[in-house]
């Protein structure tokens, strides 16, 4: 399968621990999105990647949360110190680039519940 | 926040028939795309249609854009009960082209 993968698919952890999720994309694409969904909600956005370079960071991104995409390949989401209020479906997308044409081809999730 | 509305939230149609959901938004941009996420599963892009097109079919799939009123619709002819999910639109703008999305409008397809 060549599509984005992302690993845990299920995360179920108690309040105050950290937890860190996997992304891997399309391999030629350049471009690496996170976005958080919350249930009934559409996804939003947290940050972006332009090979190994995070390029911009949403305000819901608190300091409890760190994205790392190393080598320009996977990447790697962590929030530390984990509140019941991150309770969401982490979505990662990939994308070749490109102002009007691009398109971002979306992983299964991985779904974090904080108890 | 959520770039825009969608329009109804909440859809329900027997197979065959037509289903129409329309999207407004609120900024400049460079596309529109829309996205179906079946229940608890990640989302699968449906069409992307560019800022200078007005019109854009795909399959049971066509969808409109007015970049006057901010505004764009999908239609899904002929509908199947494999349709039903939440279907969202969604905007980039910007270098980045990180994507805003709205609410949704859930779908529900009855044999």
């Amino acid at each position: 399968d060549t599509g984005v993968s992302q690993d845990p698919r299920h995360k179920i952890t108690k309040r105050g621990q950290n937890v860190t999720f996997r992304c891997d994309p399309i391999s030629e694409h350049n471009r690496l999105y996170w976005y958080r969904q919350t249930l009934g909600q559409g996804p939003e956005f947290l940050t972006y990647f332009q090979n190994e370079a995070q390029l911009e960071k949403s305000r819901l991104l608190s300091d409890r949360f760190s994205a790392e995409r190393p080598k320009g390949s996977f990447s790697t989401l962590e929030i530390q110190r984990t509140e019941q209020g991150d309770s969401a479906m982490y979505l990662c997308a990939s994308s070749l680039g490109g102002a009007y044409t691009d398109t971002q081809y979306f992983g299964p999730g991985t779904r974090l519940t904080v108890l | 926040s959520q770039q825009g509305e969608e329009d109804p939230q909440a859809l329900s149609i027997q197979e065959g028939e037509n289903a129409t959901m329309n999207c407004s938004y609120k900024t400049s941009i460079n596309n529109l795309q829309w996205y179906r996420q079946n229940s608890g599963r990640g989302l699968v892009h449906l069409i992307l249609i560019r800022s200078n097109e007005r019109e854009k079919h795909s399959g049971r799939l066509r969808v409109t854009l007015d970049t006057s009123k901010k505004s764009s619709s999908l239609l899904i002819t002929a509908s199947r009960a494999a349709d039903t999910a939440s279907y969202f639109c969604a905007t980039a703008a910007g270098n980045t082209g990180k994507l805003i999305f709205g609410q949704g409008t859930t779908l529900q397809v009855k044999p």
